[in-house]
């Protein structure tokens, strides 16, 4: 049972755009989101988070929505640039579930120059 | 500051052998996790350990299992190798985790072929 869906496997963007990532989720005892980018052979790099308390965060070209009565998460960047060609997972947490961390499979996102 | 690091790098083993993954978490995070990705997947969790005790697994085979040292860092060791272990395995680290969530860090991971 995937508890964190990302739909779409990939995505293409022209650079200067902006890129939507979508992310959905099942068990409502998430209370914490997360957004991590993977270069290939790197791992995982922290990108940005935000509590089910609010419903946006924003860092720089980044921000992160949250729709807790739909269960669905969505993280734009703005400007899209070249760089951000990546696998970016979208991940969930439950304060009652130890802390762990249960990943999405990931959306590769290229950016076109 | 250092990062999460790992080692081996790459690791191949035969079927049936045993497999030890290393992993030192950033200086002063005390919570050590292993996760696997296998080809085609997304992260899957093993392992977390804090304070050198087993705090959670994930749903895995006891042939998975691993400690945490006095130094915070961590082993995971792979026993009875199948060759659908191979996989790149990912280790992570936050603070203590306690009433406010704490993101985790990963390091470069290791490459681990079971042939």
């Amino acid at each position: 049972d995937q508890q964190v869906k990302q739909n779409s496997p990939s995505l293409s963007v022209q650079e200067g755009r902006i890129s939507i990532l979508n992310c959905d989720y099942t068990n409502s005892m998430f209370d914490y989101f997360l957004w991590y980018k993977k270069y290939p052979a790197e791992g995982p790099t922290f990108l940005i988070s935000i509590s089910s308390i609010k419903d946006k965060n924003e860092d720089g070209r980044f921000t992160v929505f949250l729709n807790k009565s739909a269960k669905h998460l969505s993280l734009h960047i703005v400007p899209s640039q070249p760089g951000d060609s990546a696998v970016y997972f979208c991940a969930a947490s439950a304060f009652r579930a130890a802390r762990q961390l249960t990943f999405g499979s990931g959306t590769q996102l290229t950016v076109l120059p | 500051e250092a990062g999460v690091t790992q080692s081996p790098t790459h690791l191949i083993k035969t079927r049936g052998q045993q497999a030890t993954l290393r992993c030192s978490p950033i200086s002063g995070h005390t919570s050590v996790y292993w996760y696997q990705q296998a080809l085609g997947l997304g992260l899957q969790f093993l392992l977390w350990y804090d304070e050198g005790e087993e705090r959670n697994r994930g749903n895995f085979p006891p042939r998975f299992s691993g400690r945490q040292f006095p130094n915070y860092s961590s082993e995971l060791n792979v026993n009875a190798l199948e060759l659908e272990d191979s996989a790149l395995y990912l280790c992570a680290s936050s603070l203590a985790p306690g009433g406010t969530p704490y993101e985790q860090y990963f390091g470069p991971g290791t490459r681990l072929t079971v042939t």
